[in-house]
C-alpha cells in the first residue's frame, strides 16, 4: 500500500519568511495530494490540494508543487504570519486496493514574531 | 452552521467500559469516515461508509463497531475500552466515494484510565 513520508517534523521560521514542507510517496498510481492544517484542539482543515495531472497550484500565500517522476510534493508558504503556526499534514490518495487517504507524520510549524 | 460535528468533544472513562461517539454532517455528503489520531499526531483511517454501506475497514480491533443509521450520521461504538484506545477520534465526510476532498470534524478526545 501507499506510504507517505513528511519532513521536517518541526519547522521554526521568522515572521515574513517562507516555509517549505516536503513529502514523498511510494505508490506511483496515487493521483491526489491534499494538504491539511490542524490548529490546536481542532480538526484538520483542507488548505490546498493538487491532482496528478498538474505540476503546481497556488492560492494566495500558499502553493503546492508536485514532481510525479520523483514522487514528491511540497507545500510552500510565503510571507508567513503568526496565524500560520499549526501542524501541517500532507496526504496521498491510494487508489489501488482500498481507496483512502494516507497521511504523512505531520510538521509542527512555528512562526516567530 | 457546523459542517461536520461530533459529540462528545471530551470523553474520560475507565478500562473495560463501553462508549459511543456520534458524528453528523450537514453537507449532504454520501461518504463518511472515522480516523484515529494518536499521541504523536499520526492520522490513520479506521472505517469508511458510503451511503450507509461499509467500504473501508482497516485492521481495527472488532471492539470498534461503526454504525451508520443514515447518510448524515456515522457513530462509533467501542466495547471493553483499553488504555491504548486513548486518542483523538475524527469524523470526516466527502461528497462521495470518488471525490477526494474530505472535511473533518472537531474531534473527540478519548482518555481511558
Amino acid at each position: 500500500g501507499e506510504n507517505v513520508e513528511q519532513h521536517p517534523s518541526t519547522l521554526s521560521v521568522q515572521e515574513g519568511d517562507s516555509a517549505v514542507i516536503k513529502c514523498t510517496y511510494s505508490d506511483s498510481a496515487s493521483n491526489y495530494f491534499p494538504w491539511y492544517k490542524q490548529e490546536l484542539g481542532k480538526g484538520p482543515q483542507l488548505i490546498i490540494d493538487i491532482r496528478s495531472n498538474v505540476g503546481e497550484k497556488k492560492d494566495q500565500r500558499i502553493a503546492v508543487t508536485l514532481n510525479k517522476t520523483a514522487k514528491h510534493f511540497s507545500l510552500h508558504i510565503t510571507e508567513t504570519q503568526p496565524e500560520d503556526s499549526a501542524v501541517y499534514f500532507c496526504a496521498a490518495r491510494q487508489i489501488q486496493g482500498a481507496q483512502k487517504l494516507v497521511f504523512g507524520q505531520g510538521t509542527r510549524l512555528t512562526i516567530n514574531p | 452552521d457546523t459542517a461536520v460535528s461530533q459529540t462528545p468533544k471530551y470523553l474520560v472513562t475507565q478500562m473495560g467500559n463501553d462508549k459511543s461517539i456520534k458524528c453528523e454532517q450537514n453537507l449532504g455528503h454520501d461518504t463518511m469516515y472515522w480516523y484515529k489520531q494518536d499521541s504523536k499526531k499520526f492520522l490513520k483511517i479506521m472505517f469508511s461508509y458510503n451511503n450507509k454501506e461499509l467500504i473501508i475497514n482497516e485492521t481495527v480491533p472488532n471492539r470498534f463497531s461503526p454504525k451508520s443509521p443514515d447518510k448524515a450520521h456515522l457513530n462509533l461504538h467501542i466495547n471493553s475500552l483499553e488504555l491504548g484506545d486513548s486518542a483523538v477520534y475524527f469524523c470526516a465526510s466527502s461528497q462521495d466515494y470518488s471525490r477526494n476532498e474530505q472535511y473533518f470534524g472537531p474531534g473527540t478526545r478519548l482518555t481511558v484510565t
